[in-house]
């Protein structure tokens, strides 16, 4: 089944303490993006990539890494989480570039104490 | 910087009416416009979408129309239904460029 596969799905956990959540899919697919979800505030992008070794800045970038490694990988880093970054975080990907159909993961729920 | 604008934030329609909501972008240089739904706890998944080249698209009962002189773009919905119940996201996209920016998503409720 196609699919993106996000972990966790759920994690509490304290400030400054480093946090990986993994992203993979297997579709093949050159592009990935990492988003994150705030009552309001809709869909934000954090970090895309475009294939693998190429990374770059979305729109809320801060407080964020990622690499890619290989196509179908695309892990998001939080270094020293702080509270702010509390939210519903979503992995996508899709074919080529952004200006396809984005493949969602289910979603991964963080709460920074 | 580049921005989307969604409107309204909800939307309460009875069942079998029709329900809209509308977008508008802000760098004229976008070409994709998709449309995600969002259901409760759930992942937000393409429902239409559009390109610059064209100026409406339909599948069923959803309609998207987009109009590049005034930058915005709508999602029509006819003969609504329970199942339609979600929060709808609008996007806007430069193909090459991949940035992806998100309008801030509009909550639909069918009432019975």
């Amino acid at each position: 089944e196609a699919q993106v596969t996000q972990n966790p799905r759920y994690l509490i956990t304290v400030t400054g303490k480093k946090l990986t959540v993994t992203c993979s899919q297997n579709m093949n697919h050159e592009y990935m993006s990492w988003y994150r979800q705030d009552p309001g505030l809709g869909l934000r992008q954090i970090y895309y990539s475009m294939n693998v070794e190429v990374t770059d800045k979305g729109d809320v970038p801060e407080g964020y890494k990622v690499s890619r490694k290989e196509k179908r990988n695309f892990p998001l880093i939080l270094e020293s989480p702080s509270p702010n970054q509390t939210s519903l975080y979503f992995c996508a990907s899709s074919f080529l570039t952004g200006a396809n159909v984005l493949t969602f993961g289910a979603g991964s729920r963080l709460t920074v104490l | 910087g580049e921005n989307v604008e969604q409107h309204p934030s909800t939307l309460s329609v009875q069942e079998g009416d029709s329900a809209v909501i509308k977008c508008t972008y802000s760098d004229s240089a976008s070409n994709y416009f998709p449309w995600y739904k969002q259901e409760l706890g759930k992942r937000p998944q393409l429902i239409i979408d559009i390109r610059s080249n064209v100026g409406e698209k339909k599948d069923q009962r959803i309609a998207v129309t987009l109009n590049k002189t005034a930058k915005h773009f709508s999602l029509h919905i006819t003969e609504t239904q329970p199942e339609d119940s979600a929060v709808y996201f609008c996007a806007a996209s430069k193909g090459s460029a991949s940035k992806i920016i998100f309008g801030s998503g509009t909550r639909l409720s069918i009432r019975p």
